[in-house]
């Protein structure tokens, strides 16, 4: 069964730092990768999607990594701001989508 | 606005009572899911559907039951054999299945919690 690892599973940051979050899966066999934020008490908003043929996605100040061979994903984001606060999740996508624990970021100001 | 609608946002359970949470999605899309999350754990998926009258059981599922009559709705029973019921429901929607080339969209949850 595939299982997806987050680490660190808490992080603290001063406003204005890059930091890259990460994300392990143990079966290569993926369709995709997702990441996605979630807010106290809401649903999740996806960030960035890589399909398994990808290498890399950009939006704006996130840039998402995957490499399937190695089972590991990295989340970049540049430039860190007060509201980037929030978990932040992986899930890849195999014969049902799978989740990791998430990583709670929070930027001081 | 396309989305997803969780109702109702928070929701109470009495001992032996069965308890509905409504999923409803203008996206068109063919498939539906619910998750369950619980504070340290990832979601776990209870049930997905992939087409109307189609439902497939997922990780959690005792204690759960699901229809799929219309394609904008997958309601979810959380029923009294579900022992431990309390947690925060979360429907998300996609286009295709799991080999979807665009992301799933979720809806904002109901916390259910036992009286």
């Amino acid at each position: 069964k595939q299982e997806v690892t987050q680490i660190p599973a808490a992080l603290s940051v001063p406003e204005g730092e890059n930091l890259v979050l990460n994300c392990s899966f143990t079966d290569s066999a993926i369709y995709n990768l997702q990441w996605f934020r979630q807010d106290p008490g809401k649903g999740l908003t996806s960030l960035l999607l890589i399909q398994s043929s990808q290498r890399e996605q950009t939006s704006g100040r996130l840039n998402a990594s995957l490499d399937k061979s190695s089972g590991r994903s990295t989340l970049y984001i540049a430039a860190s701001q007060p509201g980037d606060s929030a978990t932040y999740l992986c899930a890849v996508a195999g014969n049902q989508f799978y989740f990791g624990t998430g990583t709670s970021l929070t930027v001081i100001p | 606005d396309g989305g997803i609608t969780q109702s109702p946002k928070y929701l109470f359970r009495k001992e032996g009572q069965n308890v509905t949470l409504s999923c409803e999605q203008n996206l068109n899309h063919d498939a539906m899911y619910w998750y369950r999350q619980d504070p340290g754990q990832g979601l776990r998926l209870i049930y997905y559907s992939q087409i109307v009258n189609d439902f497939q059981k997922g990780d959690i599922a005792e204690g759960y039951s699901v229809s799929r009559e219309k394609k904008e709705s997958f309601p979810l029973t959380v029923t009294s054999a579900q022992k431990n019921p309390t947690a925060f429901y979360l429907c998300a929607s996609s286009i295709a299945g799991t080999e979807t080339t665009q992301p799933q969209h979720f809806g904002d949850g109901t916390r259910l919690s036992i009286l």
